[in-house]
């Protein structure tokens, strides 16, 4: 059963402050990483997409990927309490006609506090 | 405007019903999915289809089906075989299906009364 973990939290931070939130795979050929925000009720948001091993930054918001460890990180600068949401964590099959097909983390709840 | 779009927004149904949901996509995008949503869970794949007139089951496909008949549409039926369909039901596209990234229309929330 290939799997996504995430820590459900929720996780605290204070506004101003680095969040981050992180990811554990285990398919070893997954080769596509994404972040949702999804904010009570409504449908997931992409906020940030991964392939290659390293860092990817957007405005605030900073993906880390390390293949060989199976770890996808998410960091928000600056937090804001607009920032307070459960963010889903992922991760594609990896293999044959379903390697299009995503399997999510069951999110981390992030609260900023003002 | 480029999106995804999915009707009703709520919808009750009483026990042994069928009901269909609505996702249309007008995003030219190939693949298009369905998801379902329990509180506390991760999204789990029902249907998937990464071309028209053809679909593919997902993770939880027992009591709902599907139908790709035009590229911007994938309704899918929740038959009264499904034994707990009281969830929220998430559509989605991407343009290849091939671990590209999906975007998420607004949702249906569905309760069995």
């Amino acid at each position: 059963q290939k799997e996504v973990e995430q820590n459900s939290g929720p996780l605290s931070v204070p506004e101003g402050a680095i969040a981050s939130l992180n990811c554990t795979y285990s398919d070893r050929v997954s080769q596509s990483f994404f972040w949702y925000r999804q904010y009570s009720g409504k449908s997931p948001e992409l906020i940030m997409s991964i392939y290659s091993n390293g860092d990817k930054e957007d405005g605030r918001f900073t993906a880390q990927l390390n293949k060989a460890s199976q770890y996808v990180s998410l960091l928000i600068r600056d937090s804001q309490p607009s920032d307070s949401a459960t963010y889903l964590c992922a991760v594609n099959r990896g293999y044959g006609g379903s390697q299009g097909n995503l399997i999510f983390g069951k999110g981390t709840k992030l609260s900023v506090k003002p | 405007d480029g999106g995804i779009t999915q009707s009703p927004k709520y919808l009750f149904r009483k026990e042994g019903q069928n009901v269909t949901l609505s996702c249309e996509q007008n995003l030219n995008h190939d693949a298009m999915y369905w998801y379902r949503q329990d509180p506390g869970q991760g999204l789990r794949l029902i249907y998937y289809s990464q071309i028209v007139n053809d679909f593919q089951k997902g993770d939880i496909a027992e009591g709902y089906s599907v139908s790709r008949e035009k590229k911007e549409s994938f309704p899918l039926t929740v038959t009264s075989a499904q034994k707990n369909p009281t969830a929220f039901y998430l559509c989605a596209s991407s343009v290849t299906g091939a671990g590209d990234e999906q975007f998420f229309g607004p949702g249906t929330r569905l309760t069995v009364l």
